[in-house]
């Protein structure tokens, strides 16, 4: 059974703090991604990836940065969180192949207080 | 560039009844469409998927033909169940780039 593994399903953090969640696939998918989901806005992507240290803007890179040092795994990092950053995080994985679907992970509720 | 409207929800049904949540969709390229699911507090799951015209896709009795002619993908099931409560996403696929979402649509089925 394909999987893509969130570190944490919720996480609460303190303002200014450095904040870094985790994404580990296991079916060999070269792309990668990042989306954050708030109510009324629908899924809006942050970053992602084609390959190992590669990475792309998404549509709201601001405030955060990413990481890829191996193939499986991809790393979100907010360098100082702040209550706009609270929010429900989704990380997914897709072939390189062209059209192909993605694979969703469960999710990461971020609070930041 | 490519985008995906869906119906506003939430859409509130009874069970037993019929459900049509309507996708279209508009594309430079000749995209693969998929519908995807959220239950509450999980991520989203892959639901079905078309990659050419006429196709249709079906999973757990729900069904959406690939439509070119009205670039459209709409979900259809034929009789909704409480479990079917969830929010909805259509999406396309178009070159190796990103997958395109629709903002969800929320149903609510009631006993």
């Amino acid at each position: 059974d394909v999987k893509v593994t969130q570190s944490s399903r919720y996480l609460v953090k303190r303002t200014g703090e450095k904040v870094f969640l985790e994404c580990v696939q296991d079916m060999d998918h070269e792309n990668m991604f990042w989306y954050r989901q708030d109510p009324g806005l629908g899924l809006r992507l942050i970053y992602f990836s084609y390959d190992v240290k590669m990475k792309e803007k998404g549509d709201i890179p601001e405030g955060y940065s990413v990481s890829r040092e191996k193939k499986e795994r991809f790393s979100l990092i907010l360098e100082s969180a702040s209550t706009n950053q609270t929010s429900m995080y989704l990380c997914a994985s897709s072939k390189r192949t062209g059209r192909a679907e993605a694979f969703f992970g469960q999710g990461t509720r971020l609070t930041v207080v | 560039g490519d985008s995906v409207t869906q119906m506003e929800g939430p859409v509130t049904l009874s069970e037993e009844a019929f459900l049509t949540i309507n996708c279209t969709y508009t594309a430079t390229g000749y995209p693969s469409l998929f519908w995807y699911v959220q239950y509450p507090g999980e991520g989203l799951q892959l639901l079905l998927k078309a990659t050419k015209a006429d196709d249709k896709g079906s999973n757990k009795g729900f069904e959406a033909t690939y439509r070119k002619e009205t670039t459209s993908f709409h979900l259809e099931k034929g009789s909704v169940q409480v479990s079917d409560s969830a929010v909805y996403f259509c999406a396309l696929g178009s070159g190796n780039t990103p997958l395109v979402f629709g903002k969800g649509t929320r149903l609510s089925v009631i006993a």
